[in-house]
């Protein structure tokens, strides 16, 4: 099946400006996280949803950044007044229920902050 | 505090010759440590779940091994489209399903 889509694939913006970035997981399951990757950096957490509730919050960087999942499957990552340091890779993973453990990975939306 | 150090940073090989990477991790209780192949431009991609110390998993041309501070990706007789960023994660035990901890990468070039 389709793996887990993200849109746009680059999003520039200008300083100050919101920005929203989409998630759609793979079909059928209900955990999906956020992560943010800086270059030549590894992931960093953002934010974990089970179902439609975060489970999950602790890293958000600050409360520009703001997600929603409404009914459980697609996800919307919300930015607001964004800066420069902003700019970064972010990227969408879902897992499935049946005991796995492993995160699927979209392949992320490029944003620059201008 | 849960951490991930991935060694070397980068790694060239000749077509053919072996080689390892190294995943050093400090967490209060592994639930997982995973393994990711990153290509550029793109999102990283699923390779190997290891969740006790002995424990080995192979694919192909890559073999995952975990003790109880580190693992290792051996990947035998490489060719350059072996060429990647491989990632390294782990996930501890408390609370459920939760986030994994990324190491920085082994950014791995394989020439001919």
């Amino acid at each position: 099946g389709a793996g887990v889509s993200q849109t746009p694939s680059n999003k520039v913006t200008e300083k100050g400006k919101y920005v929203e970035l989409r998630c759609d997981p793979i079909s059928g399951h209900t955990a999906l996280y956020w992560y943010r990757q800086s270059l030549g950096q590894g992931p960093e957490f953002l934010i974990y949803f089970q179902g439609t509730g975060a489970a999950d919050d602790s890293g958000l960087p600050n409360d520009r950044f703001f997600a929603v999942r409404p009914e459980g499957s697609v996800s919307t990552l919300k930015i607001q007044r964004t800066e420069r340091g902003d700019s970064a890779v972010y990227l969408c993973a879902s897992r499935g229920d049946r005991g796995a453990y492993e995160q699927y990975f979209g392949p992320g939306t490029r944003l620059t902050v201008t | 505090e849960d951490q991930v150090t991935q060694s070397p940073e980068a790694l060239r090989l000749q077509e053919g010759e072996s080689s390892s990477l190294n995943c050093s991790y400090t967490v209060s209780g592994l639930r997982g440590l995973f393994w990711y192949r990153q290509d550029p431009g793109k999102g990283p991609e699923f390779l190997f779940t290891l969740y006790s110390a002995g424990e080995e998993k192979e694919k192909e041309r890559l073999k995952a091994t975990l003790t109880k501070k580190e693992s290792f990706l051996h990947i035998t007789a490489p060719k350059p489209e072996d060429s990647a960023t491989y990632l390294c994660a782990v996930q501890d035990g408390s609370g459920g399903y939760n986030k994994l901890i990324f190491g920085a990468g082994t950014r791995l070039a394989v020439h001919p």
